[in-house]
């Protein structure tokens, strides 16, 4: 059981440039969420998808747009990477339709590096 | 502006002490979570607490919650060099959708 599997691992982009994050969740999750984090920040929400069908914006969604392809997918694009955006990005799922309590299922982290 | 804040940002201490990180938050919450980042590594969840709890136990931990205060301690008894890792708390606020997460403590448990 895999859980929650996002690639790439790391990633170097010019200013500029664009690139898609990966996420996949075995776990059968209706809600599916991109964070990033940055020292001394904790995690901030940038976007999250309650089920199948619909994405809404987080804390820090400029710059970013998501795609929820379906159950078990859900994508970060970064269209025009800016250093700003260097940080590591995690997905992260959970079984119900949002937090409320649930167990939230992170997986290993993106760490992208824009110079 | 984070919901929950850790206190400290930053602890070392001994193997076989005891290790106490506190959480703030600012508005009323359904639950609080507390999470563990290895170095490297994505958040694993530890344990939750709802709103009408007060304390609760697993294994080694021990965590408390005063919603009068707003705040949470998590306790981690007689600690291992293993218990190093960042140590998260997520509160789940009244009426949101949303999980907000503090900024962490990172604990050094030296052997």
């Amino acid at each position: 059981n895999a859980g929650v599997t996002q690639t790439p691992k790391f990633q170097v982009l010019k200013t500029g440039q664009s690139m898609t994050l990966q996420c996949a969740q075995d776990m059968n999750h209706n809600s599916m969420y991109w964070y990033r984090q940055d020292p001394g920040m904790g995690l901030r929400l940038i976007y999250y998808s309650a089920s199948e069908g619909t994405t809404d914006k987080g804390e820090v969604p400029n710059g970013y747009n998501v795609s929820r392809l379906n159950k078990r997918e859900f994508s970060l694009r970064l269209e025009s990477a800016a250093p700003s955006q260097t940080s590591v990005y995690f997905c992260a799922s959970i079984k119900g339709q949002g937090a409320r309590g649930n167990t939230i299922y992170f997986g290993e982290g993106s760490w992208l590096t824009v110079v | 502006s984070q919901q929950g804040e850790e206190d400290p940002q930053a602890l070392s201490i001994q193997e076989g002490e005891n290790a106490t990180m506190n959480c703030s938050y600012k508005t009323s919450i359904n639950n609080l979570q507390w999470y563990r980042q290895n170095s490297g590594r994505g958040l694993v969840h530890l344990i939750l607490i709802r709103s009408n709890e007060r304390e609760k136990h697993s294994g080694r931990l021990r965590v408390t919650l005063d919603t009068s205060k707003k705040s949470s301690s998590l306790l981690i008894t007689a600690s291992r060099a293993a218990d190093t890792a960042s140590y998260f708390c997520a509160t789940d606020p009244t009426g949101g959708f949303k999980t907000i997460f503090g900024a962490g403590t990172r604990l050094f448990v030296k052997a």
